[in-house]
């Protein structure tokens, strides 16, 4: 099956640097990835999402890149605010053919100092 | 508020007792997923239905375990003689036929104890 991996675990910056989270995956037929953000107590949230046949997607202070090759895919945020603080997953899943689960990574924490 | 709802929010039991989960999706998604989140983890797939029929079951979903939606609509999770390894966030999630976005409710925490 799908193994996805994430890192770093914990991610701290300053207010208004910028944020990189990555993600590796395992399994080639997998051609979907979101992003989602998930604030302590909450609901896990899509912020962003990619398709395999794209390498990139940008929506306003987020962007997700994608490595079809090497398996890896990677959420930049800009100009962070203390708002963007929480735990940010990656995930993969096959569009067809493979059931409709998604196969999240471990998550990490991004706190956004002031 | 149209989007997934679960109840209850909150549930403590005793080892050994049975419980039971509620999730209603958005009214217009034929899928609804369950979920499992432990403390510093991401959520782990249990199971998945397409409108009333279970399609498919994670190894993680042991005997204890057993999820309907009689209906299409609504779905139900029942852990019977829970133990305390079962204590986790369950997250249930709808999608919409042919639309890949999956929406969250915000998870019933169970404890055992």
């Amino acid at each position: 099956g799908e193994n996805v991996e994430q890192h770093p675990s914990t991610l701290s910056v300053q207010e208004g640097d910028s944020a990189v989270i990555k993600c590796t995956y395992s399994d080639s037929a997998s051609n979907y990835f979101p992003w989602y953000k998930q604030e302590l107590g909450k609901r896990p949230q899509l912020i962003i999402d990619i398709r395999s046949n794209v390498g990139e997607k940008k929506d306003q202070r987020i962007a997700v890149t994608l490595n079809k090759t090497a398996k890896h895919f990677s959420l930049h945020i800009t100009e962070t605010q203390p708002e963007d603080s929480a735990v940010y997953f990656c995930a993969a899943k096959r569009l067809t053919g493979g059931g409709n689960k998604l196969t999240f990574g471990t998550g990490t924490q991004l706190k956004v100092e002031l | 508020d149209t989007g997934v709802s679960q109840d209850p929010r909150h549930k403590i039991t005793k080892r050994g007792q049975n419980v039971t989960f509620r999730c209603d999706p958005i009214s217009e998604h034929n899928r609804l997923y369950w979920y499992r989140q432990t403390l510093g983890q991401g959520p782990e797939f249990l199971t998945y239905f397409q409108n009333e029929a279970q399609l498919e079951k994670s190894r993680l979903l042991s005997d204890r375990f057993s999820a309907e939606r009689p209906k299409g609509s609504f779905s139900t999770l029942e852990i019977q003689r829970t133990e305390q390894g079962d204590s986790a966030m369950y997250l249930c999630a709808s999608s919409l036929w042919g639309n890949t976005e999956a929406f969250f409710g915000q998870g019933t925490r169970l404890t055992v104890v």
